[in-house]
């Protein structure tokens, strides 16, 4: 198993650019989420899915759009870069509740974006 | 609303001397506490967990977790360090009837091992 596969592991933007971050595993994972991680602030939840067709906010949605049209697939797309969205972003995921299950978080390996 | 504080930034210590580091949290109700390692340039690997049962916690590379339910913590034990724990390591924290997606982060406490 490839596990959480994370593309493109690295992205230079500028400003007003739109870009897809892509995220895909192969678990059979329900939950999938993204995050954000910046010096100091730890992770920062963007967006997340319980499940093919659903999603919700986290804390940091604004400036991210994400669609879960497939259990493996969970894209976050950026509409118009900024420079507050220079971050490295990490795609999770984690079987949904219920079943026993606890819910730790399998990561990807991350994608870097520099927006200037 | 649920919250991890880590209040060290970084943790120094010499190689086999013991190795804590540190995580409080604020949740209602029962918490499900986590700890994740980040090596440089990786994801985030999960180490160990709490959901229910034995306060102390066995994990992945020699790691150990205390949950202290009276004094809403949980610190990372190891008790002889390697210059391979280097990393960043982080606590987190959810409530167990939060919504699943609510999966709150501390800030992460970067670990210094020296041989």
């Amino acid at each position: 198993n490839a596990g959480v596969t994370q593309t493109p592991k690295f992205q230079v933007l500028k400003t007003g650019q739109s870009m897809t971050l892509q995220c895909a595993q192969d678990m059979n994972h329900e939950y999938m989420s993204w995050y954000r991680q910046d010096p100091g602030m730890g992770l920062r939840l963007i967006h997340y899915s319980v499940g093919a067709g659903i999603t919700d906010q986290g804390e940091v949605p604004n400036g991210y759009n994400v669609s879960r049209s497939t259990t493996e697939d969970f894209p976050l797309r950026l509409l118009s870069a900024a420079p507050s969205q220079t971050s490295v972003y990490f795609c999770a995921s984690s079987y949904s509740r219920g079943g026993g299950n606890t819910g730790e978080l399998f990561f990807g390996e991350g994608s870097r974006l520099t927006v200037l | 609303a649920q919250s991890v504080a880590q209040p060290e930034d970084q943790v120094n210590v010499a190689e086999g001397n013991p190795l804590t580091v540190k995580c409080t949290y604020s949740v209602s109700g029962n918490p499900y506490l986590f700890w994740y390692v980040q090596y440089p340039n990786r994801g985030l690997q999960f180490l160990l967990k709490y959901i229910t049962g034995d306060n102390l916690v066995k994990g992945s590379y020699g790691f150990e977790a205390e949950f202290n339910k009276s004094q809403t913590s949980f610190h990372l034990k190891k008790p002889s360090a390697l210059v391979s724990d280097s990393a960043l390591y982080f606590c987190a924290v959810r409530g167990a009837t939060d919504s699943w997606g609510k999966l709150q982060f501390g800030a992460g406490t970067q670990v210094v091992v020296t041989p």
